[in-house]
């Protein structure tokens, strides 16, 4: 079975700051997907990144990076130069290889002050 | 392209009455999922579908939760008879086999905010 744990309940980042979302997993798969999702107040999910386990550099998506650790079954999400807009849920989560289901994990409420 | 669309977007209901949601995925998705969202949870999956076929619904409360897929596209998920403990947000996705695309084209609705009273 698959585990997402996401230790941060809240985090509040002062407006143009980098900042870390951690997200740590447990699989047994060697083939695995792993994805960070936003979710804002208006409750859709919105895809942020992706990284495929096999993939050997970490995944960048504009302001968004995947600071992937295997060894460590680590995959936390940094964003720079944050924006009054991040201000969200973020949702880690993961798929198994050879399957198309996504298990997530608790979400870190952050938000951007001014 | 059009998005994975939900309907209602809110719903109240009494306790043990019945409720219907709607989901009409991405065209060519052939994969649609059900999730259930739990307030200060992460969406947690009620039902995976094939095509018109269920994958998975080993999350899924059968004696109260019922869903299905008619011709592969529209999915209905109902409740009844509803909890108080049903209040959540239902989310439909959809994604298309591996192809080009690592993530599948994973795409969210809305969703359905169901409050239960």
């Amino acid at each position: 079975a698959q585990k997402i744990t996401q230790t941060q309940p809240g985090m509040f980042v002062q407006e143009k700051e980098a900042v870390t979302l951690d997200c740590t997993y447990d699989t047994s798969d060697q083939s695995y997907g792993l994805f960070w999702y936003k979710q804002p107040s208006s409750g859709e999910m919105i895809f942020l990144i992706y990284q495929g386990s096999y993939d050997e550099q970490n995944a960048t998506e504009g302001r968004y990076s995947l600071n992937f650790q295997k060894a460590r079954k680590s995959a936390n999400l940094v964003i720079s130069a944050s924006q009054l807009g991040d201000s969200a849920m973020y949702f880690c989560a993961m798929r198994p290889g050879g399957n198309e289901k996504l298990t997530f994990g608790t979400g870190t409420r952050l938000t951007i002050i001014p | 392209e059009a998005g994975v669309a939900q309907s209602p977007r809110y719903k109240i209901i009494e306790k043990r009455q019945s409720v219907a949601f709607w989901c009409n995925p991405i065209s060519g998705h052939a994969t649609l999922y059900w999730y259930q969202q739990i307030l200060g949870q992460g969406p947690k999956l009620l039902i995976q579908f094939q095509n018109n076929g269920v994958v998975d619904d080993s999350q899924l409360p059968k004696d109260r939760f019922s869903a299905e897929r008619l011709k592969g596209v529209d999915s209905t998920l109902k409740i009844q008879p509803a909890k108080l403990e049903d209040s959540a947000v239902y989310l439909c996705a959809s994604s298309f086999n591996p192809g080009t695309s690592k993530t599948y084209g994973y795409t969210f609705g809305s969703g359905t905010r169901l409050t239960v009273v």
